[in-house]
C-alpha cells in the first residue's frame, strides 16, 4: 500500500497563477484533510472532508478551494497564488471518528513568486 | 478560541530521559494527541489520550490531566533519530475529529 501521495512534490508559481494539488490515498479513509505548514508554526487546517462529495472549512481557508469527487482524492485549488500561499502542503487522511489518527503525505513544497 | 503551548526547544544526551510539556485552552476537547516530524519529512502519529492517566508505547510514554489541562510527552532511552519536532495536537469533536495543532517543540539528542 502507498499509505497518502501527494503531486508535485514541489512547485514554484508566479504570482496570480493557479495551481491544482492532488492528494490520493488507498486505505479506504472516509476523512481527508489539507494542511500547511510555515516555518515556526505548527500545521493549520485549510479544508477537510469527511466523505466523497462533501468539504467543509477549516480554520485558514481563504484563497483556496477543495474538491472530493472521489473518496480515494482529495484536490486542493490555488486560483490565484499569493506570495502568502508559500508554505509547505500536507495531505492527511483518517478513519470516521478517528480523527485523532491522521495519515501524512510527503508534502508539497509551494514557491509564490 | 483554542490554544496550546509546548516549548519551542527540548535538548538531551543519548540514553537520557526528556519530557516535553503541552498546555491548552480550547472548547470542546475530546483528547491530546502527539505526532513526530523528522526535517523534511511528514508528520506520523505518536500516541492519543482521551481520558487521565499515563498511555504507555514502547520508549515513549504520553499523558493527560484534562482537570489541569495539561499533557507531556515523555522519550526514555532517547536516540540519535529520536532528534525531530514534536506536536501536540488537541481533537475537537466527537465524530469529525478535527485537530488544533501547537507550534512544535524540537527535540535535538546529543551524542
Amino acid at each position: 500500500n502507498a499509505g497518502v501521495t501527494q503531486t508535485p512534490k514541489f512547485r514554484v508559481l508566479k504570482t496570480g497563477q493557479s495551481m491544482t494539488l492532488l492528494c490520493a490515498q488507498d486505505m479506504n479513509h472516509e476523512y481527508m484533510y489539507w494542511y500547511r505548514q510555515d516555518p515556526g508554526m505548527g500545521l493549520r487546517l485549510i479544508h477537510y472532508s469527511v466523505g466523497e462529495g462533501t468539504t467543509a472549512k477549516g480554520e485558514v481557508p481563504d484563497g483556496y478551494n477543495v474538491s472530493r469527487l472521489k473518496k480515494q482524492n482529495f484536490l486542493l485549488g490555488l486560483e490565484s497564488a499569493a506570495p502568502s500561499q508559500t508554505s509547505v502542503y500536507f495531505c492527511a487522511s483518517s478513519y470516521p471518528g478517528r480523527g485523532e489518527t491522521q495519515y501524512f503525505g510527503p508534502g508539497t513544497r509551494l514557491l509564490v513568486l | 478560541g483554542q490554544s496550546l503551548e509546548q516549548p519551542s526547544e527540548v535538548t538531551a544526551v543519548e540514553g537520557a530521559i526528556v519530557q516535553i510539556n503541552c498546555t491548552y485552552q480550547t472548547s470542546g476537547f475530546y483528547g491530546l494527541s502527539w505526532y513526530q516530524q523528522h526535517d523534511g519529512g511528514a508528520p506520523t502519529f505518536l500516541s492519543y489520550n482521551a481520558l487521565d492517566g499515563l498511555e504507555e508505547t514502547g520508549r515513549f510514554s504520553s499523558f493527560l490531566s484534562r482537570s489541569d489541562s495539561y499533557g507531556y510527552l515523555l522519550l526514555q532511552e532517547l536516540q540519535m533519530k529520536d532528534s525531530a519536532s514534536y506536536f501536540c495536537a488537541v481533537r475537537r469533536g466527537s465524530t469529525l475529529g478535527r485537530l488544533y495543532f501547537g507550534r512544535g517543540t524540537q527535540l535535538t539528542v546529543w551524542p
